[in-house]
């Protein structure tokens, strides 16, 4: 089956500044989701692309689609505390989300 | 309120014992989902049913059993045959009709093997 790398795996952030975390595969992707979960809490959807090369933002939360459509990217500006937690990019591959590893964020004051 | 209600939150299991986690959700969804998650791990798909009546092996379905007899229901039972069960299990559900087909989760219920 399809498979994403994330990385980094873990990414500690000074508060204030900005951070990405990467998805990437090795076949093209009809589309990618990204969900966030808190610690201790569930994953909630963040957003989906479709398009090549798309960019969606969300407030402070930026989602670029790769051009060939084989990478992911979520890049935040100015950290806030309330960033903790771990973010994960999902394909879908048939009647199922296969989702990657996720990075773990950690924000420090 | 419409959702996915996962029970019981914590469980805790005797070895050789087996244990059925419950998923419900009233959102109408076609679609219902189980993953694990382990420590600092990602979402892994244990099985998944499209339709009532009807479901598939995720990646690590050795161990595990499900039915869907019900639209609104997806049980999952950790049976003894599953090595390493303690984890945290997700329920999710999604619309087959929304444009993203988005996952909504349940709590999750934490197992424990004692």
């Amino acid at each position: 089956g399809q498979q994403v790398m994330q990385i980094p795996q873990y990414q500690h952030v000074q508060e204030g500044e900005d951070f990405t975390t990467y998805c990437n595969s090795s076949t093209t992707l009809s589309n990618i989701q990204w969900y966030k979960q808190r610690p201790g809490g569930h994953p909630v959807f963040l957003i989906q692309l479709v398009k090549s090369g798309e960019v969606k933002k969300q407030k402070r939360l930026t989602f670029q689609f790769g051009e060939a459509k084989k990478n992911s990217s979520l890049h935040i500006t100015a950290t806030q505390t309330t960033d903790v937690g771990t973010y994960f990019c999902a394909v879908r591959e048939g009647g199922k989300l296969q989702f990657g590893a996720g990075t773990q964020v950690v924000v420090t004051p | 309120d419409g959702g996915i209600t996962q029970s019981p939150k914590y469980l805790f299991r005797k070895e050789g014992q087996n244990v059925t986690l419950s998923c419900e959700q009233n959102l109408n969804h076609d679609a219902m989902y189980w993953y694990r998650q382990d420590p600092g791990q990602g979402l892994r798909l244990i099985y998944y049913s499209q339709i009532v009546n009807d479901f598939q092996k995720g990646d690590i379905a050795e161990g595990y059993s499900v039915s869907r007899e019900k639209k609104e229901s997806f049980p999952l039972t950790v049976t003894s045959a599953q090595k390493n069960p303690t984890a945290f299990y997700l329920c999710a559900s999604s619309s087959q009709g929304r444009k993203t087909g988005e996952l909504f989760f349940g709590e999750g219920s934490r197992l424990t093997v004692l």
